[in-house]
């Protein structure tokens, strides 16, 4: 089935390690989203990326990073994790940036302690 | 923070009824969506209504826009068992991306 595939499904991690978490999808899309999601705070965007080989700051970069190498691929890394971003974890995409429908992944659960 | 917020927060109601949910939001927008999410699952796209169209349909979905009061509403007709799940609006304009309401849980009994 064509969508996104988020890895890990879920993860525990102690404070000051290094995290990816993958996000690849199949539908050929140029736009893609990183968000966080937590309890009555609904869902913030971190990092998006227009197309292949650009990428910007939504509203709480800080403490994460992306990149965009290909169409397909889209990690987010939290290079060093503290317990504040313990959250989870949704990857998304669009056929173009800021318009139509958006796909999501299922999610990645990151406990940081 | 330019998030949205959905009111109310959460929802009970017996299944047939019907289930109204409202979003406001702050800024100018190209348009709205409305979104479901179901318990420990990503999100999934219900709807999407321009910033020039006032109402729209779609199955058991009725949805509203009135952009001078910045707010929509999403009408379930006739909910069911399995409509229990969180709904989420988000917006979109030129400058800011997909901005996403605060979501209300809903809760269809049996």
């Amino acid at each position: 089935i064509a969508g996104i595939t988020q890895a890990p499904t879920s993860q525990i991690l102690a404070a000051g390690r290094r995290m990816t978490l993958r996000c690849t999808q199949d539908m050929r899309h140029n736009a893609m989203y990183w968000y966080r999601q937590d309890l009555g705070l609904g869902l913030r965007l971190i990092h998006y990326s227009n197309t292949a080989g650009t990428t910007g700051k939504g509203e709480v970069p800080d403490g994460y990073s992306v990149s965009r190498a290909n169409t397909d691929d889209f990690p987010l890394t939290l290079a060093s994790a503290v317990p504040s971003q313990t959250s989870v974890y949704f990857c998304a995409s669009s056929e173009m940036m800021n318009t139509g429908e958006l796909f999501f992944g299922e999610g990645s659960r990151l406990t940081v302690l | 923070s330019q998030q949205g917020e959905e009111d109310p927060q959460a929802l009970s109601i017996q299944e047939g009824e019907n289930a109204t949910m409202n979003c406001s939001y702050k800024t100018s927008i190209n348009n709205l969506q409305w979104y479901r999410q179901n318990s420990g699952r990503g999100l999934v796209h219900l709807i999407l209504i321009r910033s020039n169209e006032r109402e729209k349909h779609s199955g058991r979905l009725r949805v509203t826009l009135d952009t001078s009061k910045k707010s929509s509403s999403l009408l379930i007709t006739a909910s069911r068992a399995a409509d229990t799940a969180s709904y989420f609006c988000a917006t979109t304009s030129g400058t800011y991306k997909y901005i996403f309401g605060t979501g209300t849980r809903l809760k269809v009994l049996a």
